[in-house]
Order: C-alpha cells, then structure tokens, then sequence
C-alpha cells in the first residue's frame, strides 16, 4: 500500500528565514509520481509541482526549491527567504501505477510570522 | 478559479440525515476527484471517476456514494451522517491527458457541519 507522511504536523518561522517541510513516502511501484499542493487560509487546494519517479534533479522555481531522494524516499520543500503570502498548509501527495490513486499526507501547517 | 464548482459551499444538518454534495468539473476534464478533509485525519481520497465510470475507490464509508452523470458533473451522497462526517469536502478534476499523474484541480470545498 501506498503511504505519505509529513511528520511536521506544525511550523512556525519568522519571515525571511529558510524552512524545509518533510515528506516521506512508501510506494511499491517504480512508476510514481510525487506532488506537492498549497492550502491557503481561502481554503482551495493549488498545485504546486509534479515530479515522476525517473527524474530525481532537484527542482527550483523562485524561492522554492525540491530536493527529491529516491534513496530516503523523500521529497523535501524548501522555501527560502519566506514570506507572510506563504503562510498556509502544504501537502506531498503520491501516485503510484498499481494503486492508481492519489494519496495525500497530513498535511504541515507553516507559520511565517512577520 | 480552479474552474471546479462545488454546492453547496456551507450545510449544517442534524446526525441521521443525509445530503448531497455537487460538483461541476472544469470544462472539458473528465475525471472527477472527491476527498474528505477533517483536522485529525488531513485529506482523505473517497472515490473516482472517470467519464462516468467508477475508477478508484478510498476510503469511502458505505454510507457515502458517489456517482458522476453523463453531463461528467459528479454528486456524493452522505446519509445516516453521524458526528465525525463533519468536514470539508473537496471535489477535484483532472485534464484527459494526464490520468493520475497530471495536477489535480480543485474546487473551493463543502464545509458540512453535523449537530
């Protein structure tokens, strides 16, 4: 079976800072695809990044960053030089090709305090 | 705007009864998606369907059923609904390309409150 888990139920940093959020995964496929998703205060999820199980470059786009291990089975979001905007829950979600479902994890609720 | 359009946004009802949840997906997507989002248990996968066909089941309560019409809108019927239903529902949709592996989007939610 398919498993998320972010472990950071909750973080809080102070604006400007760095901060990694964790996710881990457990798949038996070696077809899979990891996402990550922004739950805002509005509510609505927003999709952040794809990334497939044969592709482990790591990703930037802007302040954010992905570090996907396949090693570790994580695939770890970074956002540098955080800001208030990005206050709001984040989730790792996984497809695999047996299970042919979209799993999410628990979800982290990030802070940015000003 | 995701495009996705759920209704009602907001129900409140009393433990044993039942509703429905709608969904409209985005123009043209013929996936539909439904999770349950509740505080301790984060975003929960129930059910899916693809061009009117059941796809992928979760963990859907058998009190809760789901059907997806030929117009491709979906409903997710709750009934006997006890206390811990209560929690946002979200529908989602995905382009035919993709399948599973493309993004998912989502609408806005349904906050259902059990008294």
């Amino acid at each position: 079976a398919q498993k998320v888990t972010q472990a950071q139920t909750e973080i809080s940093v102070v604006e400007k800072e760095d901060v990694t959020l964790d996710c881990v995964y457990e798949t038996r496929d070696t077809t899979y695809y990891l996402f990550w998703y922004k739950q805002p205060p509005s509510g609505e999820l927003v999709f952040l990044i794809r990334r497939n199980s044969f592709d482990e470059q790591n990703e930037i786009s802007g302040r954010y960053s992905w570090n996907f291990q396949k090693s570790t089975s994580s695939f770890n979001f970074t956002i540098t030089a955080s800001q208030v905007v990005d206050s709001a829950v984040y989730f790792c979600a996984l497809w695999g090709y047996r299970d042919d479902k979209i799993i999410f994890g628990k979800g982290t609720r990030l802070h940015i305090l000003p | 705007d995701s495009g996705v359009t759920q209704t009602p946004k907001h129900l409140i009802t009393a433990t044993g009864q039942r509703v429905t949840l709608r969904c409209s997906p985005r123009s043209g997507d013929l996936s539909v998606y439904w999770y349950q989002q509740s505080l301790d248990q984060g975003l929960q996968f129930l059910i899916q369907y693809y061009n009117g066909e059941e796809r992928a089941k979760g963990n859907i309560l058998e009190r809760f059923s789901a059907q997806q019409f030929p117009d491709l809108h979906s409903e997710l019927n709750l009934s006997s609904l006890e206390l811990g239903d209560s929690a946002l529902y979200f529908c989602a949709s995905s382009s035919p390309g993709q399948g599973n592996t493309g993004e998912l989007f989502f609408g806005e939610g349904s906050r259902l409150t059990v008294l």
